[in-house]
């Protein structure tokens, strides 16, 4: 009930295309979707987030695309660069409540120039 | 600088050793989590603790424990450690009400 799904585990992309990762949840509840981006040796930090009430977020270069009605939201990263690549976690959690957040097993995101 | 501010930045220890990592979470944030992540591994969640008092408890070994001080740093001990348990260990801080983490920079534990 409280696991977050993610896909893939790991992606290659050619430096200008699109990334795109998938995430599934299944508990209902959750109301705060953000994503982490993690570079090697680095503590993971807050990319972008999306509430359920919007179908979708942009920020710059990333989109966080979210369907309610399917449980599932993915992140879109446009004109991949090689600076992009780290390792991103999709997340769930309850944004009301002081509460742990639910991580993805993560993807593996390499821009190759 | 996230704010959040992890001790040591490394550290390396003999297995049946005892260790104690320290967080200090970010100005004004009542929340503290651990985390654990072993290499290629994802996210575990170890521990939450809120305003002083445990609030979540996930795959936390019974040789490690917790607790969050009153000024509200925490630390993490690590006891009868083991060579699985080399691993980053990430402290992440919250204001109290949900929504996004700040983690630290973590501490990279080796176990010999």
């Amino acid at each position: 009930q409280q696991q977050v799904k993610q896909s893939p585990q790991s992606l290659i992309v050619q430096k200008g295309g699109i990334s795109i990762i998938n995430c599934a949840y299944e508990n209902t509840a959750f109301d705060y979707f953000p994503w982490y981006q993690q570079f090697p040796g680095k503590g993971p930090a807050l990319l972008i987030a999306i509430r359920p009430d919007v179908s979708e977020k942009k920020e710059g270069r990333f989109t966080i695309s979210f369907n309610k009605s399917a449980k599932q939201f993915s992140l879109h990263i446009m004109d991949s660069q090689p600076g992009d690549s780290a390792t991103y976690f999709c997340a769930a959690s309850w944004e009301s409540s002081a509460s742990k957040i639910i991580f993805g097993s993560g993807t593996r995101l390499s821009i190759r120039p | 600088d996230s704010g959040v501010t992890q001790t040591p930045k490394h550290l390396i220890t003999a297995t049946g050793q005892r260790v104690t990592l320290r967080c200090s979470p970010r100005s004004g944030d009542l929340s503290v989590y651990w985390y654990q992540q072993s290499l290629d591994q994802g996210l575990q969640f170890l521990i939450q603790y809120y305003n002083g008092e445990e609030r979540a408890k996930g795959n936390i070994l019974e040789r490690f424990s917790a607790q969050q001080f009153p000024d509200l740093h925490s630390e993490l001990n690590l006891s009868s450690l083991e060579l699985g348990d080399s691993a980053l260990y990430f402290c992440a801080s919250s204001v109290g009400t949900g929504g996004g983490y700040t983690f630290g920079s973590g501490t990279r534990l080796t176990v010999v």
